[in-house]
């Protein structure tokens, strides 16, 4: 079975701090992404990565940076934390198979930012 | 601009009902389909999927419909059961490309 952790699962941190949100997956995937789920909006994707030391912005970028030094570990960062970043925010793992289109998610990060 | 859209928002259902999910694309690229189920604290886990060669697929209870002339997709929960109350997410995709997902229906299957 394909895991994908977080390291936390709830985090509350206070505007201007930089937050790390860690994700680590077990099935040897090239493709990891993050996402963050708000109520109405579904999912959005801000950074995904194809490739070790690889990154791609996604649709809603701004103010979060990504890190993947290992290809089992895909980090998102946000530089400066502020209430609008208030959120729920999920990694995913994928094969890079051509044949390979699922994607594995993790539990997922609440993310609170006074 | 919404690559795909989903409605309803939220869905309430006597249990032994059909749920029925509708979803919208806009890309005729998209060759992958997928919805996703989410109970609350948990990640979207891959409920079934359908690739644009085929019209319908079913896997128990569940069945995706797929129109790709209409460019529109849907999902059937047959016999609903209050175990299905979940927040349901439909997507569209293209190999080795980003996924794009709705906007979610949050379902409850009344007992």
């Amino acid at each position: 079975d394909v895991k994908v952790t977080q390291s936390s699962r709830y985090l509350v941190k206070r505007t201007g701090e930089k937050v790390f949100l860690e994700c680590v997956q077990d099935m040897d995937h090239e493709n990891m992404f993050w996402y963050r789920q708000d109520p109405g909006l579904g999912l959005r994707l801000i950074y995904f990565s194809y490739d070790v030391k690889m990154k791609e912005k996604g649709d809603i970028p701004e103010g979060y940076s990504v890190s993947r030094e290992k290809k089992e570990r895909f980090s998102l960062i946000l530089e400066s934390a502020s209430t609008n970043q208030t959120s729920m925010y999920l990694c995913a793992s994928k094969a890079g198979t051509a044949s390979s289109y699922e994607q594995y998610f993790g539990p997922g990060t609440r993310l609170t930012v006074t | 601009q919404q690559q795909v859209k989903q409605s309803p928002q939220s869905l309430i259902v006597q249990k032994g009902g059909i749920s029925i999910i509708n979803c919208a694309y806009e890309n005729t690229a998209f060759d992958y389909f997928p919805w996703y189920q989410q109970f609350p604290g948990k990640g979207p886990a891959l409920l079934i999927a359908i690739r644009p060669d085929v019209s319908e697929k079913k896997e128990g209870r569940f069945t995706i419909s797929f129109n790709k002339s209409a460019k529109q997709f849907s999902l059937h929960i047959m016999d609903s059961q209050p175990g299905d109350s979940a927040t349901y997410f439909c997507a569209a995709s293209s190999i080795f490309n980003k996924f794009y997902f709705g906007s979610g229906t949050k379902l409850n299957v009344k007992p």
